[in-house]
């Protein structure tokens, strides 16, 4: 399994860009890096996925390098509604079905004015 | 029109009880899974269930047991319940497809509190 860690927390104020990046050195060939956002008392929310190079969507972008052993989620011009732990996820199906899932620490964005 | 919903939300109980908590996709998703958050927010899987078969079972300890009557529906019984078994429970679900992993959909989770 892969193993996947992230900065506990970051702290950041409104406006300004933030990079969390998580770090995966044993992903496997056929893993893909999802990132999720959580608020409290709410369960996961997707953001953004990818295998490798940039993905971008309207909230976020995601960077991984060629040997894809970690992985950054890039959220442009915070605001405080960023607040929230972002976790990444490393993940492959399975010959036969099913998922091989491993999240990754937490990081806990805290987003100030 | 919630996706994914649990109940009950909050489950108080004593050491030593049994008890169920329920979980209800309306996405048509192939695949349901349990997961728990502990107090450091660490989530880990615990099961997940394709087509009403168990896929994965990590290292949980036999007093949890997943049952799938249908295909939305994934519960997940405990039994003689312990201290070490609080923590928030999240259900998901996901559709399956050939070879890409695929976005999960997570319910609100149900607070478990073990006295």
């Amino acid at each position: 399994l892969a193993k996947t860690t992230q900065p506990i927390s970051m702290d950041s104020y409104e406006g300004q860009e933030v990079n969390i990046t998580c770090s995966h050195n044993n992903i496997a060939t056929n893993d893909y890096i999802t990132w999720y956002q959580q608020f409290p008392s709410q369960g996961p929310r997707f953001i953004i996925q990818g295998y490798k190079t940039k993905v971008t969507n309207e909230v976020a972008s995601l960077f991984i390098p060629a040997d894809r052993k970690s992985s950054t989620l890039s959220l442009p011009r915070v605001s405080l509604s960023d607040t929230a732990v972002y976790y990444c996820l490393v993940g492959r199906i399975l010959t036969g079905g099913g998922n091989k899932l491993t999240f990754g620490t937490g990081t806990q964005l805290k987003v100030e004015l | 029109d919630t996706a994914v919903s649990q109940t009950p939300k909050y489950l108080v109980t004593q050491m030593g009880n049994d008890k169920s908590i329920k979980c209800e996709q309306n996405l048509g998703h192939d695949t349901m899974y349990w997961y728990k958050q502990d107090s450091k927010k660490f989530l880990k899987i615990m099961f997940s269930y394709n087509n009403k078969e168990l896929i994965i079972n990590e290292t949980v300890p036999n007093r949890f047991s997943p049952k799938s009557p249908d295909k939305a529906h994934l519960n997940l019984h405990i039994n003689s319940l312990e201290l070490g078994d609080s923590a928030v429970y999240f259900c998901a679900s996901s559709p399956s497809s050939g070879r890409y992993y695929n976005e999960q959909f997570f319910g609100p989770g149900t607070r478990l509190t073990v006295l």
